[in-house]
């Protein structure tokens, strides 16, 4: 079972910020939270991920609650191109390149005009 | 850079028949990965390798086998197709980013339909 919790889905207005939340209450001390996001038909995408510090890129803000317990993405401008479904994921092994990401449902975001 | 590459991007087998989905990496990455999505669901690891001549199994396996040829190359065979292995299949490979923790990149998938 995924360790997220997500939204099914979030409506946001083009231009402004769409912020996406995610709980991951169970998250243990050296766990990292990743977000991916999947456009429809597409392979996911990488966005961004944090260990207990907030994080910025050219793609998003990723916030994290002092107790770790849940974070919040943010898309400071959304474009009709953001519409997408959006995966908050619990790393689960460390390093070794034994990546297994766990993905849930995810939210999916829609983006109106 | 291509990025991570999948052939065929469609497939339509009758059941038993048999197949590969051939994936390819131009990153350099050591480690990728075979993922099944069914409609409305989150991806499922089906094997990973982690390196060149290592596989192993991930969340659903059954039915599925995977070869690692060399470091760019990564297949998933169906020997005996179900009807419920039509999915659509990723492939994706990762890189160590500092911080400790992988960004996997995925390939465009394979929509296949087992009649």
């Amino acid at each position: 079972d995924a360790k997220t919790t997500q939204p099914p889905s979030m409506d946001c207005a083009e231009g402004r910020a769409a912020n996406l939340p995610c709980n991951h209450s169970t998250i243990s001390g050296n766990e990292y939270v990743y977000w991916y996001r999947q456009i429809h038909s597409q392979g996911p995408q990488y966005i961004i991920h944090g260990l207990k510090n907030n994080e910025t890129n050219e793609m998003a803000s990723l916030i994290i609650t002092e107790d770790r317990k849940s974070s919040t993405l943010i898309l400071p401008h959304a474009t009709l191109r953001d519409t997408a479904v959006y995966y908050c994921i619990v790393d689960v092994n460390y390093g070794g390149s034994q990546g297994n990401l766990i993905f849930g449902k995810g939210t999916k975001l829609s983006v109106k005009p | 850079n291509a990025g991570v590459t999948q052939t065929p991007k469609f497939q339509v087998l009758k059941t038993g028949q048999s197949m590969t989905l051939q994936c390819a990496q131009d990153m350099n990455h050591n480690s990728m990965y075979w993922y099944r999505q069914d409609p409305g669901m989150g991806l499922r690891l089906i094997y990973y390798s982690a390196s060149e001549g290592t596989t192993d199994k991930g969340e659903v396996p059954n039915g599925y086998n995977v070869s690692r040829l060399n470091k760019r190359e990564f297949s998933l065979r169906l020997e005996s197709a179900a009807p419920s292995q039509t999915s659509v299949y990723f492939c994706a490979s990762s890189e160590e980013v500092l911080g400790g923790r992988e960004t996997q990149y995925f390939g465009p998938g394979t929509r296949l339909l087992v009649l």
